[in-house]
């Protein structure tokens, strides 16, 4: 089975604090991806990375950067944490093979609260 | 960019009925996938369908790619299937997908 780990299901920070949030997936995917979910918003693309070292905008980038040093790690980065920011953050993978995008695997989401 | 609209926003069955979601889409697309969110907010792909039909279970799905739309199938709904289904499109942008607002679903016992 595929497996995407989120390194914490719950934070709480504070105003200000640089935050990681880490995503490591076990199947070798090509496609990594970072979605906050909100109430009445749906979900809404921060970030994507479609190999190592790469790296995309998705619709909602500012307040946020991503490192993707490893095929199998992603990582989320709140430079200065603001309390807008408070949110469920999903990291998803899939794989590119043949020209085509396959299926998105999510992880179990980390909840953010910036206090 | 692509639009997704979902239908209906909310939905509320008997166990032991059946529903119909419905997916549309703006655009061409090359990618579709139905996924479901249980409450505990983990999201599983359900199916991946740019085109055709398939079914796993009590669940089936069909894509009318030309007629930009996508139908998700639940028979003999059961309590473990309340959640929000979402469907979301993408057409070679590195695996991107646009995620509709999604159908919120409650069965009741």
């Amino acid at each position: 089975d595929v497996k995407v780990t989120q390194s914490s299901r719950y934070l709480v920070k504070r105003t200000g604090e640089k935050v990681f949030l880490e995503c490591v997936q076990d199947m070798d995917h090509e496609n990594m991806f970072w979605y906050r979910q909100d109430p009445g918003l749906g979900l809404r693309l921060i970030y994507f990375s479609y190999d190592v070292k790469m790296k995309e905008k998705g619709d909602i980038p500012e307040g946020y950067s991503v490192s993707r040093e490893k095929k199998e790690r992603f990582s989320l980065i709140l430079e200065s944490a603001s309390t807008n920011q408070t949110s469920m953050y999903l990291c998803a993978s899939s794989f590119f093979a043949g020209g085509q995008d396959g299926e998105l695997f999510f992880g179990e989401g980390s909840r953010l609260t910036v206090l | 960019g692509i639009q997704v609209e979902q239908s209906p926003p909310d939905l509320i069955l008997q166990e032991g009925a059946n529903s119909t979601l419905r997916c549309n889409f703006s655009d061409s697309v090359n990618n579709l996938q139905w996924f479901h969110q249980n409450p505990w907010g983990q999201l599983i792909n359900l199916f991946y369908i740019p085109s055709g039909t398939k079914q796993n279970g009590r669940l089936s799905a069909t894509t009318v790619a030309t007629e930009r739309y996508s139908l998700l199938y639940i028979s003999s709904s059961q309590t473990t299937d309340s959640g929000v289904y979402f469907c979301a499109v993408g057409y070679n942008q590195g695996g991107k997908l646009i995620f509709g607002q999604g159908t919120e679903l409650s069965v009741k016992p």
